[in-house]
């Protein structure tokens, strides 16, 4: 069974402009969360999906979006780049999401942005 | 507002070495409880999930405990590895999310 594949890598981006991170689930999960982490921050949970409907939204401003397709599979927006957006961005699969037991949350390897 | 510790931030032990790594939390009106395995620059692999209503979860040589009256939770790693070098983070489950701690990176020495 594949795991979470996020797609790119790697990314380096000028401040000012913005960027889509991809991110494919494991196949039969529905709910995606993607999540920044950054030295100082740790892991910040950024918003979830089910079924194409954002269902939990964290603390981050505007210029920080997503969506769900049809087949789960998840892309995530930041427009405008800061430096201070410089992070690894995961990405968790889970069958149901976090309001159901039994919901372990599998991650893919991440995208790694640089903003310049 | 939920919020996770993990103690100590650092750990080196030697090879062999049982250990234990330390997680708790404010709100004990949690879904679950989940610990991952970070190596440097890589993604989370998921080690152990504990249930609410379960007090502990065993794989291999790892065992994690989960008291919620006490906003507790340990990992325990026996017979310590070089391979079990990394950043280990607890992460309770909320609504919706994950609310994870800062981690506990170990190091286990040849």
């Amino acid at each position: 069974k594949a795991g979470v594949t996020q797609t790119p890598r790697y990314l380096i981006k000028t401040r000012g402009q913005q960027v889509t991170l991809s991110c494919s689930p494991i196949s039969g999960h529905r709910s995606v969360s993607w999540y920044q982490q950054t030295p100082g921050q740790g892991l910040q949970f950024l918003f979830e999906y089910f079924s194409e409907t954002q269902r939990n939204k964290g603390n981050f401003p505007g210029r920080f979006s997503g969506r769900q397709f049809s087949n789960s599979r998840s892309e995530m927006n930041v427009s405008t780049l800061e430096l201070g957006d410089s992070a690894l961005y995961l990405c968790a699969s889970s069958q149901f999401g976090g309001q159901v037991g039994n919901t372990e949350a599998f991650f893919g390897q991440g995208t790694r942005l640089t903003v310049v | 507002k939920q919020e996770v510790t993990q103690i100590p931030a650092a750990l080196s032990v030697p090879e062999g070495e049982n250990l234990v790594l330390n997680c708790s939390f404010t709100d004990s009106a949690i879904y679950n409880l989940q610990w991952f395995r970070q190596d440097p620059g890589k993604g989370l692999t998921s080690l152990l999930l504990i249930q609410s209503s379960q007090r502990e979860q065993t794989s291999g040589r790892l065992n994690a405990s989960l008291d919620k009256s006490s906003g507790r939770s340990t990992l325990y790693i026996a017979a310590s590895q070089p391979g079990d070098s990394a950043t280990y983070l607890c992460a309770v489950g909320d609504t919706g999310k994950l609310i994870f701690g800062q981690g506990t990176t170990l190091q286990v020495k040849p």
